[in-house]
């Protein structure tokens, strides 16, 4: 079965600092992976994805994400945190005909 | 274009009590899911469909039913509430993939408290 963990539950950095959020997955076929975003009270919405072909693949505000299949990582990075990038992040992998979700990482951007 | 609508957005309920939760999308998606969100365990599919009259079990089925009567609607129903089902509940939609990576469209949530 494919899986996706999520390493790190609550990630802090200043403002002006890299964010590096990490997923690790697992699966015995070539996966298609995502990143989600969840504000406040809000629905997941899409940051990037990743399917076939180039391996960085680039996001919404800034992020972009790599797809290492030596290491099945897909971590999440974006070079200069915005205090508007505060927000629950969610990584995934597609199996058969759904979504299956890790567990979140919280994200906190101090001034 | 109002996009997933969930009804209701909050609500508690008394253990053994029953509710139906409501999810419509207007998007035309074939593919429509409920998933529930727990602290520190993502989000948990619960039930799925892939068309209308369609439905499946995803991973944490049990004390929960689904139907899906319309394609724009699936309803999530919980028979006798435990309160194990607090939980922020999410409805999500996606098309019937060519590229099989056609993204989730959330809404907003239901926040369902069972005391």
């Amino acid at each position: 079965a494919q899986s996706v963990t999520q390493l790190g539950s609550h990630v802090s950095v200043s403002e002006g600092a890299l964010v590096l959020l990490r997923c690790n997955y697992s699966s015995s076929v070539p996966p298609y992976l995502f990143w989600y975003v969840q504000y406040p009270n809000q629905g997941l919405q899409l940051l990037l994805k990743y399917t076939t072909g180039a391996t960085l693949v680039k996001g919404i505000n800034g992020f972009e994400a790599e797809f290492k299949k030596s290491e099945t990582s897909f971590h999440l990075t974006k070079p200069s945190a915005h205090m508007s990038d505060a927000a629950e992040y969610f990584c995934a992998v597609f199996n058969t005909d759904k979504l299956i979700f890790g567990t979140g990482t919280r994200l906190q951007v101090f001034p | 274009n109002a996009g997933v609508t969930q009804t209701p957005k909050f609500r508690v309920l008394k253990t053994g009590q029953s509710m139906t939760l409501l999810c419509a999308q207007d998007m035309n998606h074939e593919y429509m899911y409920w998933y529930r969100q727990d602290p520190g365990m993502g989000l948990r599919l619960i039930h799925y469909s892939v068309g209308e009259g369609t439905t499946a079990k995803g991973e944490v089925p049990d004390g929960y039913n689904v139907s899906r009567l319309k394609k724009q609607n699936f309803l999530l129903g919980l028979e006798s509430a435990a309160p194990s089902q607090t939980s922020v509940y999410f409805c999500a939609s996606r098309l019937q993939p060519i590229a099989i990576s056609s993204p989730l469209h959330f809404g907003n949530g239901t926040r369902l408290t069972v005391t």
